[in-house]
């Protein structure tokens, strides 16, 4: 039983435009969400995260938004640029990220095209 | 500053051999892991350690060993290697209840 779906296994957009890579949850003890960029032969680095005890949080072109009542984040990549094209992981963890386990969705292949 | 090391960084085994995974991380995290990545999946939790001297199990335990002697170094251990492991294993650590953990490169494993 996935408690964490990434139910776009890729994603292909134009450079300049926006990106945008969703996640569902079905856990509700979930409140901390992660997510992770990786390029192919690396290991995955961490991006941008969100508590939830906030609907949105940026990082430059990366916002993560987060609607709890859905049980459903997603991130924008605004513009896109042809170097984020990498594999986007959605995480979550309990207790406010205290909790030290992380439940990774099956990750979406961004490809942002020149 | 090297963060999360992993060796090796590639290996192929024949069924039934042994091999031991290195994970060296130079932040003082209190806490580590590792994962598998299979084809189509997210990464999975094998096992972790909240400290030197402690282990437990995750998600995907089954046919691997784990020991935390050092507090920056966790071992992976497969006692006798079956098909079914073959994947790409990541090491992750992070200090005591904050995120993100940080992960290495990964270890590419065939077992033939």
């Amino acid at each position: 039983d996935q408690q964490v779906k990434q139910n776009s296994p890729s994603l292909s957009v134009q450079e300049g435009r926006i990106s945008i890579l969703n996640c569902d949850y079905t856990n509700s003890m979930f409140d901390y969400f992660l997510w992770y960029k990786k390029y192919p032969a690396e290991g995955p680095t961490f991006l941008i995260s969100i508590s939830s005890i906030k609907d949105k949080n940026e990082d430059g072109r990366f916002t993560v938004f987060l609607n709890k009542s859905a049980k459903h984040l997603s991130l924008h990549i605004v513009p896109s640029q042809p170097g984020d094209s990498a594999v986007y992981f959605c995480a979550a963890s309990g207790r406010g990220g205290s909790n030290y386990k992380l439940t990774f969705g099956k990750g979406t292949l961004l490809t942002v095209n020149p | 500053n090297a963060g999360v090391t992993q060796t090796p960084k590639f290996r192929v085994l024949k069924t039934g051999q042994s091999m031991t995974l290195l994970c060296a991380q130079d932040m003082n995290h209190e806490y580590m892991y590792w994962y598998r990545q299979d084809p189509g999946m997210g990464l999975r939790l094998i096992h972790y350690s909240v400290g030197e001297g402690t282990t437990a199990k995750g998600e995907v335990p089954d046919g691997y060993n784990v020991s935390r002697l050092k507090k920056q170094n966790f071992l992976l251990g497969l006692e006798s290697a079956a098909p079914s492991q073959t994947s790409v294993y990541f090491c992750a650590s992070n200090s005591a209840g904050t995120m993100p953990q940080h992960f290495g490169d990964g270890t590419r494993l065939s077992i033939l």
